[in-house]
């Protein structure tokens, strides 16, 4: 059973429409991850926060926008977007490790959010 | 730009038959990651490699990090319908600033197990 939760786990929204996806995790991991699934494909990574701050933005389109209220805990708000968008979300969390520490940073996945933009 | 390549893109084999997946980095990692993927699912952590010449075993899956750390693979014996799915490999890249869990993807080995 995956320790990172998100809701919903289906979305379907139309391109006019403003929702959010939700994520939690409760492991006291400090990194933060959203990642895009085409079918088939492997996660492309959109965005990571670091200590509730944002550090890695993909050059994702500002129709969405991501947001870390606290260190548990990951939004990402959606705004007139594309068919092209739908895919499945994942959210993943990981441990933020220093420079001397070459192991770690394993990422755990939720079990994603499936979205079809109508 | 950072490239990890995994083949083959698809398997499917028999019941009892081993089964292979090869990732290869155009650069040094730091440590790779196996991830697998049931259809309709998530990715499920399996493992991770971080020493070079490194070699892990759950059962019957066998990790191999190459001794130039550039290199992994993933071998299952004797397959059951159990192990289908995608398997991904997953580089961190060695000597970046960044230490979060940047991970570079192959594109998967989807294998089908025939009963």
């Amino acid at each position: 059973d995956t320790e990172v939760t998100q809701t919903p786990k289906h979305l379907v929204m139309g391109m006019t429409n403003k929702k959010s996806l939700k994520c939690e995790q409760h492991m006291g991991h400090r990194a933060m991850y959203w990642y895009k699934q085409k079918a088939k494909k492997p996660p492309e990574l959109m965005f990571v926060y670091s200590y509730e701050k944002l550090s890695i933005n993909e050059s994702v389109p500002s129709r969405f926008s991501p947001e870390c209220p606290n260190s548990s805990l990951l939004n990402l708000h959606l705004h007139a977007l594309q068919p092209e968008d739908s895919a499945l979300y994942l959210c993943a969390s990981s441990q933020v490790g220093t420079g001397l520490i070459l192991s770690g940073n394993t990422i755990y996945f939720g079990e994603g959010s499936w979205l079809t933009v109508v | 730009g950072q490239q990890v390549m995994q083949i083959p893109q698809y398997q499917h084999v028999q019941e009892g038959e081993d089964f292979t997946t090869y990732c290869n980095s155009s650069t040094t990692l730091s440590n790779i990651q196996w991830y697998k993927q049931r259809p309709g699912g998530h990715p499920v952590f399996l493992i991770q490699l971080v020493k070079s010449g490194e070699v892990k075993k759950q059962k019957r899956l066998t990790f191999q990090f190459g001794e130039a750390k550039k290199n992994s693979s993933l071998h299952i014996t004797a397959t059951q319908t159990t192990d289908v799915g995608t398997y991904f490999c997953a580089g961190k890249v060695q000597g970046r600033g960044s230490t979060l869990g940047r991970l570079y993807f192959g594109r998967g080995t989807q294998l089908t197990v025939w009963p």
